[in-house]
């Protein structure tokens, strides 16, 4: 079964650089979240989107910006990037309606040097 | 404020005993909770999930019981084996968000 795909899974970049991370949901679900994991932190809630518009917002920083697009996918766009930035980045997909189970992508791992 | 929270922040378990791991939250509201087990540098994995009208759900060597009164629910794995070493997370299903609880790192031995 297809499960949810980010990419790329490693990037590393410099200070004050643009990344941006992709995530492509399960078919058919319809939202969208992504998270962030520093090392040693459990996974903070930045950003959801719920039929290509923002639902929901947690603790992103104003550097970073996010969309859903019309075929469902998300990009998180990260600028200005800065050392504690460093992280695991996840997002998730599910239905808003029917079985409620998120399933998450692997990751992708955003080094800042 | 933490509204999910995973009070025993490890555990280790002899391999074939029970494995039960806790999560207490705030709100009554609640009402669709989740556990996901998690490697490191991997995105979670789904494991199990309940609703609130039920108090008991299981799958495999996997059971969530769900106390709403206590607002507490467990998760109980057995019998417990090696590759069930990980960080177990309890989440709960807000509208448009996953509240994650604090981790509980699970270590099952020989």
């Amino acid at each position: 079964a297809a499960g949810v795909i980010q990419s790329p899974r490693h990037l590393i970049k410099e200070k004050r650089e643009t990344a941006t991370l992709k995530c492509y949901p399960i078919p058919r679900h319809d939202t969208v979240y992504w998270y962030q994991q520093g090392p040693g932190q459990d996974p903070q809630f930045l950003i959801s989107f719920y039929e290509k518009m923002q639902s929901d917002k947690g603790s992103i920083p104003d550097r970073f910006s996010a969309q859903q697009f019309s075929d469902y996918h998300s990009e998180l766009n990260m600028s200005s990037l800065e050392l504690g930035d460093s992280a695991l980045y996840f997002c998730a997909s599910s239905l808003r309606q029917g079985p409620l189970e998120a399933f998450f992508g692997q990751g992708t791992r955003l080094t800042v040097v | 404020d933490q509204q999910v929270k995973q009070n025993s922040p490890s555990l280790s378990v002899q391999e074939g005993r029970i494995s039960i791991l806790n999560c207490d939250y705030t709100n009554s509201m609640f009402d669709y909770f989740l556990w996901y087990k998690k490697y490191p540098a991997e995105g979670p994995t789904f494991l199990i999930s309940i609703s609130s009208i039920k108090d008991k759900n299981e799958d495999g060597r996997f059971t969530v019981f769900l106390n709403k009164s206590a607002k507490h629910l467990s998760l109980h794995i057995v019998p417990s084996q090696p590759g069930d070493s990980a960080v177990y997370f309890c989440v709960i299903r807000g509208t448009d968000k996953l509240i994650f609880g604090t981790g509980t790192r699970l270590q099952v031995f020989p």
